[in-house]
């Protein structure tokens, strides 16, 4: 079974819009990551929150992690066609040492 | 030259067939871990390894093996492969996050199996 699920499966957008995608997941982590994948490739890095961090940015992204709810949400803003790819959260366990990922969100930005 | 290069690229077998994946690494990370990635569910861990004495099983490992042959090298068999084993398998690798958690995970570029 996933440790995260990703809400929703999939996004489309214009060009110029925000994009926000959320990630649930099941236990107490030690960080939250997301990672972006364009089609058939290997994933890449964008960020990570840990568990005592309540918002982060970097560039055009700003994630945060709400630990009372277990969730996280991913913010894209003034999206490019370039950004179309799909999303994934991956989740760092506080116990057990296994690093687990989302089931994604597939985002389409219309130029 | 990739930091994390996988072998095969792509890899068309039979049912029954023995396959392995080769990962190896130039980040000199001490984690490293294999992923299949199957359509509409994420990527799914089959095994992970913090060094090269300690492996450890991830949520599928069943009908998989592996083998930490050096710091770099992190090897994942098929004894008998299946069509159900048709995926994209992915290798990964990490340090720790500030002593503490796992830091982010490099990925190579996959591996393209199908058993037909």
């Amino acid at each position: 079974s996933q440790q995260g699920e990703e809400d929703p499966q999939a996004l489309s957008i214009q060009e110029g819009e925000n994009a926000t995608m959320n990630c649930s997941y099941k236990t107490s982590i030690n960080n939250l990551q997301w990672y972006r994948q364009n089609s058939g490739r290997g994933l890449v890095h964008l960020i990570l929150i840990r568990s005592n961090e309540r918002e982060k940015h970097s560039g055009r992204l700003r994630v945060t992690l709400d630990t009372s709810k277990k969730s996280s949400s991913l913010l894209i803003t003034a999206s490019r066609a370039a950004d179309t790819a799909s999303y994934f959260c991956a989740s760092d366990l506080l116990t057990g040492n296994q690093f687990y990922f989302g089931t994604g969100t597939s985002l389409t930005v219309i130029p | 030259d990739a930091d994390v290069t996988q072998t095969p690229r792509n890899r068309i077998t039979k049912t029954g067939k023995r396959i392995m994946l080769e990962c190896s690494q130039t980040k000199g990370h001490d984690r490293m871990y294999w992923y299949r990635q199957d359509p509409g569910l994420g990527l799914q861990l089959i095994y992970y390894s913090f060094d090269v004495k300690d492996i450890n099983k991830g949520e599928i490992s069943d009908g998989y093996s592996v083998s930490r042959q050096a710091q770099a090298k992190f090897s994942l068999s098929l004894e008998s492969a299946i069509p159900n084993q048709t995926a994209l398998y992915f290798c990964a690798t990490s340090e720790r996050d500030r002593g503490r958690g796992t830091g982010e995970l490099f990925f190579g570029e996959g591996s393209r199996l199908t058993v037909l």
